[in-house]
């Protein structure tokens, strides 16, 4: 399974555009990445998913390069309740999804 | 629209004591996982089935047994709990074909 680094910690402040990059050297082939975002005393929500190029959604939007080597979430204009822990995961092990969470970026916004 | 529901939501347990931890999904998802969460740390897969009569080990599956005899239900059960074992559980369900997962709230568990 691909291994991902993401940044331990980032700080903002409300209406500024967020980018958080997650590294995955040894992404697979047949791997997506997939993003979730994580408030305290809750489970992860998934937040968007990709394979290659660019995907936007109503919350975000990830950004791939050619190489897949590595990926940028990226929120809009975020606010106070966007502060959360955010995880980069990669990897479909074909057939089986045993999908593994790093250390996650804990995102704090203020205002 | 229950997604996935994981009970009991708090546990306090003496050391030696086994447990259930049950999680059940009403989406007809063929994957489902257990995931364990350290204060401040990342969530560790435990175990996971891709379906009903299958089960794997994930990255920490000491100390911890699961059985998957329906699609909607999969258990999480401690043998003999150990103080090791304090942590937050989260059981999730998702789809073959998809790369995400839906998360219970989990269970919040304490052993003395």
């Amino acid at each position: 399974l691909a291994k991902t680094t993401q940044p331990i910690s980032m700080d903002s402040y409300e209406g500024q555009e967020v980018n958080i990059t997650c590294s995955h050297n040894n992404i697979a082939t047949n791997d997506y990445i997939t993003w979730y975002q994580q408030f305290p005393s809750q489970g992860p929500r998934f937040i968007i998913q990709g394979y290659k190029t660019k995907v936007t959604n109503e919350v975000a939007s990830l950004f791939i390069p050619a190489d897949r080597k590595s990926s940028t979430l990226s929120l809009p204009r975020v606010s106070l309740s966007d502060t959360a822990v955010y995880y980069c995961l990669v990897g479909l092990d074909t057939g089986r999804r045993a999908l593994t969470f790093g250390s996650g970026t804990r995102l704090q916004v203020q205002p | 629209n229950a997604g996935v529901t994981q009970t009991p939501k708090f546990q306090v347990l003496k050391t030696g004591q086994s447990m259930t931890l049950q999680c059940a999904q009403d989406m007809n998802h063929e994957y489902m996982s257990w995931y364990r969460q350290d204060p401040g740390m990342g969530l560790r897969l435990i175990h996971y089935s891709v379906g009903a009569g299958i089960t794997d080990q994930g990255e920490v599956p000491n100390g911890y047994n699961v059985s998957r005899s329906t699609t909607e239900d999969f258990p999480l059960r401690l043998l003999s709990a150990a103080p090791s074992q304090t942590s937050v559980y989260f059981c999730a369900s998702g789809t073959q074909e998809s790369g995400t997962q839906h998360f219970g709230d989990g269970t919040r568990l304490s052993i003395l």
